[in-house]
């Protein structure tokens, strides 16, 4: 079954308002990636998080990686309704196996 | 410099017919992959090549069966076509495999009767 989680399913926001998702594995990861897919379109790659607790920071989107390498989230400071899509975490796990495998996404619905 | 190129983007199939959707990429990448989308289920991925003349199952390959005669090209065909085939394909490339960015298609959507 699907070992990488990602919570919640769909969150809808204000415009303006803060939105965070959450992707935890039930192995440790090599890495970790995050992509994000806007409606009707093909996921596109955001970021790579690689080391134990690290963060990267794209503008307003704020990337975590756990101390464990299990867990990782998404966190975007004010929204803008740019950031409609669904995102999704994509880890590779530490078993050897050459592949990602891709939480269920979720999809972040803004209100003007 | 098109990327990933995934013919065709829709199909209807009837129950128990065949097909093939085709993967190209032009960035001389090593490794390919064909996921499937379902609502709710995320990309999950079904067979996938680390180099040319190599395939490997991913989660779910029952059903699907690939080729990789060419490296720039990654073949997904479908035997015998079944409803629970019915979903949104993306194929996928990257230079690494261990750190490599996936690279998408546009998505190839198929639909079973």
């Amino acid at each position: 079954g699907q070992q990488v989680m990602q919570i919640p399913q769909y969150q809808h926001v204000q415009e303006g308002e803060d939105f965070t998702t959450y992707c935890n594995s039930s192995t440790t990861l090599s890495n970790i990636q995050w992509y994000k897919q806007r409606p009707g379109g093909h996921p596109v790659f955001l970021i790579q998080l690689v080391k134990s607790g690290e963060v990267k920071k794209q503008k307003r989107l704020t990337f975590q990686f756990g101390e464990a390498k299990k867990n990782s989230s998404l966190h975007i400071t004010a929204t803008q309704t740019t950031d409609v899509g669904t995102y999704f975490c994509a880890g590779r796990l530490d078993t050897g196996r050459r592949a990602l495998t891709f939480g269920s996404g979720t999809r972040l619905q803004v209100q003007p | 410099n098109a990327g990933v190129t995934q013919t065709p983007k829709f199909r209807v199939l009837k129950t128990g017919q065949s097909m093939t959707l085709l993967c190209a990429q032009d960035m001389n990448h090593e490794y390919m992959y064909w996921y499937r989308q379902d609502p709710g289920m995320g990309l999950r991925l079904i067979h996938y090549s680390v180099g040319e003349g190599t395939t490997a199952k991913g989660e779910v390959p029952d059903g699907y069966n690939v080729s990789r005669l060419k490296k720039q090209n990654f073949l997904l065909g479908l035997e015998s076509a079944a409803p629970s085939q019915t979903s949104v394909y993306f194929c996928a490339s990257s230079y690494s495999r261990d750190t490599g960015e996936l690279f998408f298609g546009e998505g190839s959507r198929l639909t079973v009767l």
